[in-house]
């Protein structure tokens, strides 16, 4: 089975301060790991993805397997950044085919000014 | 490009209905399309992904008689709740996707109330 894990619901930081989203995940096989966001209002959209290993808006991330974690991070967050934050993983294991997201609970990052 | 779109936005029924969601990609080709369901506060939870031309794969605890895939061509697939019931009431999201290992698109989702 494949699990995605966020443990904070809620992430408050300064505008100007580093920030940083854990995500943790458990899976047997090659994962595939991907962060998406939401703002308000707006439809889920792709962030970043691991294999890529883009920067977006700031926002990198690195698959760590020996922790199985890919937290986001940006080193001076902004008040736009001000969203939701899902951590998504894809892979395959057992009957499970390639392209399925399993979806962390999502955290609310709130940027202040 | 790649927009997802999702028809209604909202729709609130009577308890035995049945209601039809229909998810659209607009400038792309969507050979496989998946259906999420999010409880308010919780994540997205995974219902099924069609493949155009061919059945539905569910996950399993998703009743596959009670939510009725289609994906006919390679713009559209809709979900059917048949028989609603007020536990059925969520938001169900869409994504398209050009192949099962591509990046998948969103739509802006759809909210049921069946009362």
């Amino acid at each position: 089975a494949q699990r995605v894990t966020q443990p904070e619901k809620l992430l408050s930081v300064f505008k100007g301060a580093p920030v940083e989203l854990k995500c943790n995940y458990s899976y047997s096989g090659s994962p595939e790991l991907f962060w998406y966001v939401q703002y308000s209002r707006q439809r889920l959209q792709l962030l970043l993805r691991h294999i890529s290993r883009e920067s977006i808006k700031g926002f990198t991330a690195d698959l760590n397997k020996g922790e199985t974690s890919f937290h986001l991070k940006k080193p001076f967050a902004q008040e736009e950044d001000s969203a939701m934050y899902y951590c998504a993983l894809s892979g395959r294991a057992g009957g499970t085919s390639y392209g399925k997201l399993t979806f962390g609970q999502g955290t609310i990052l709130t940027v202040h000014p | 490009g790649a927009v997802v779109s999702q028809h209604p936005s909202r729709v609130i029924c009577k308890s035995g209905t049945s209601v039809k969601i229909e998810c659209r990609s607009l400038d792309f080709q969507a050979t496989t399309m998946f259906w999420y369901r999010q409880f308010p506060k919780k994540s997205l939870m995974l219902m099924a992904t069609s493949n155009e031309g061919s059945k539905a794969t569910y996950e399993q605890g998703v009743e596959k008689d009670k939510f009725l895939i289609n994906h006919a061509s390679l713009t559209l697939s809709t979900l059917t709740v048949t028989s609603a019931h007020p536990e059925d009431s969520s938001f169900y999201i869409c994504s398209a996707s050009k192949g099962a290992q591509e990046t998948q698109y969103f739509g802006p989702g759809t909210r049921l109330l069946v009362l």
